[in-house]
């Protein structure tokens, strides 16, 4: 059972245009969310957080979108550029669960195209 | 480059073999996270060492074992290997505990199972 779900698992976007990451979970204890990008031949590298108390935060082109009613998040990259071009990984975890870890979902591939 | 630097980078052994994955955290991370990723999947939490001790597992089989030694690095046994376990195994550490603490990762050791 795939707690954490991002159905699409490509994504095209032109250059300079917005691209929209979209990420859902069933489990309602998860209360803190992150998002990772994933570059060939190395590890994720932490992009941006968002905790359930806020719906939305903003770091530089990233903004991530928190709807807890939906148990759905979303990641907008504004303008969109050609090394944003990785796999991005949606995670999520509850505080409330002791030991409790971050499930990932299966990841989106983004392209951008010049 | 993250900090956390996991040897070998690759691995390619037989079915029924033993091999240890060695994961060397950032400096002063007492967490040490182990993951699998299979061929397009998400990143799967396999278990977790908080400064020396095991503080939460995963979907780790019994084939598999970890540690983490007084010095903070930590190794990830694999044994009785199977050919489905040939995937990325990644190593991430954190300064404390989740959920608050962003998690970084080392580049992986890609395991082949032949």
């Amino acid at each position: 059972d795939q707690q954490v779900k991002q159905n699409s698992p490509s994504l095209s976007v032109q250059e300079g245009r917005i691209s929209i990451l979209n990420c859902d979970y069933t489990n309602s204890m998860f209360d803190y969310f992150l998002w990772y990008k994933k570059y060939p031949a190395e590890g994720p590298t932490f992009l941006i957080s968002i905790s359930s108390i806020k719906d939305k935060n903003e770091d530089g082109r990233f903004t991530v979108f928190l709807n807890k009613s939906a148990k759905h998040l979303s990641l907008h990259i504004v303008p969109s550029q050609p090394g944003d071009s990785a796999v991005y990984f949606c995670a999520a975890t509850s505080s409330e669960i002791y030991g409790q870890n971050f499930v990932f979902g299966p990841g989106t591939r983004l392209s951008v195209l010049p | 480059d993250s900090g956390v630097t996991q040897t070998p980078k690759h691995l390619i052994t037989a079915t029924g073999q033993r091999v240890t994955l060695r994961c060397s955290p950032r400096s002063g991370d007492l967490s040490v996270y182990w993951y699998q990723q299979s061929l397009d999947q998400g990143l799967q939490f396999l278990i977790q060492y908080y400064n020396g001790e095991e503080r939460a597992k995963g979907n780790i089989l019994e084939r598999f074992s970890a540690q983490q030694f007084p010095d903070l690095h930590s190794e990830l046994n694999l044994s009785s290997l199977e050919l489905g376990d040939s995937a990325l195994y990644f190593c991430a550490s954190s300064v404390d505990p989740p959920p608050s603490t962003e998690q970084f990762f080392g580049p992986g050791t890609r395991l082949t199972v032949l």
